[in-house]
């Protein structure tokens, strides 16, 4: 089976850094993803993990320990246009199973 | 086109009403998937299509939901006599396929309601 989790909200500042953590426990694993999705839109994309390290992608960066079962995402400089929700999702085969998601919201 | 479209955007049927969802796929994307989102909660799995092969059909949660692919393109997810709990997002979502990498590219879903 899969098991994924994430904090169901964060609150943070324009400016600041926040940090998304996501563990799982799945039946295999063929990578992790994030998403971002603004209310009432589509989910997109935002990064990939395979193997254990850091990714950076402008201010969005992520982290995954394939063997603690852990991953973050890392969203600095807040803006306003974060505030959003943001799915980790986790890929067996070709079955990305998704965590019930992470609201942001940013403040002035 | 551009991107993963879904037909309707918003749907509101009448229970015991039938109902289908169209989804037209990325260009050249042969995997396609079906998700649904309810409110509060993770997007759901519900069927993966993949070129020629037998679809994934083990997300469905009950016979009522059937789902095909004609052409290894548009895909029409129908859902019979339609119950009050089938309210949620459906989302449809193509890739590449067969390549781990490769991110799912989502449609805007579409609402179902069910009166």
């Amino acid at each position: 089976g899969q098991n994924i989790d994430q904090p169901t909200e964060m609150t943070a500042t324009e400016g600041a850094i926040v940090q998304i953590n996501c563990t799982y426990q799945t039946s295999g694993f063929n990578g992790l993803f994030w998403y971002q999705q603004h209310a009432g839109e589509a989910p997109t994309f935002l990064s990939y993990n395979v193997l254990d390290g850091l990714e950076e992608k402008g201010r969005f960066s992520s982290f995954l320990s394939r063997s603690k079962g852990y991953s973050y995402l890392l969203l600095k400089e807040l803006q306003m246009k974060d505030s959003a929700s943001y799915l980790c999702a986790v890929r067996n085969d070709y079955k990305l199973s998704f965590g019930a998601g992470t609201t942001v919201t940013v403040r002035a | 086109g551009a991107g993963v479209s879904q037909s309707p955007s918003n749907k509101v049927t009448e229970k015991g009403k039938d109902v289908e969802l169209r989804c037209d796929p990325i260009s050249g994307h042969t995997a396609l998937y079906w998700y649904r989102q309810s409110l509060g909660q993770g997007l759901e799995f519900l069927i993966y299509f993949q070129g020629n092969s037998a679809p994934d059909k083990s997300g469905l949660p009950s016979d009522r939901f059937s789902a095909e692919r004609t052409g290894g393109s548009v895909s029409t997810l129908t859902i019979q006599r339609t119950q009050q709990e089938d309210s949620a997002v459906y989302l449809c979502a193509s890739s590449w396929g067969g390549t781990e990498g490769s991110p799912l590219h989502f449609g805007n879903g579409t609402r179902l309601t069910v009166t």
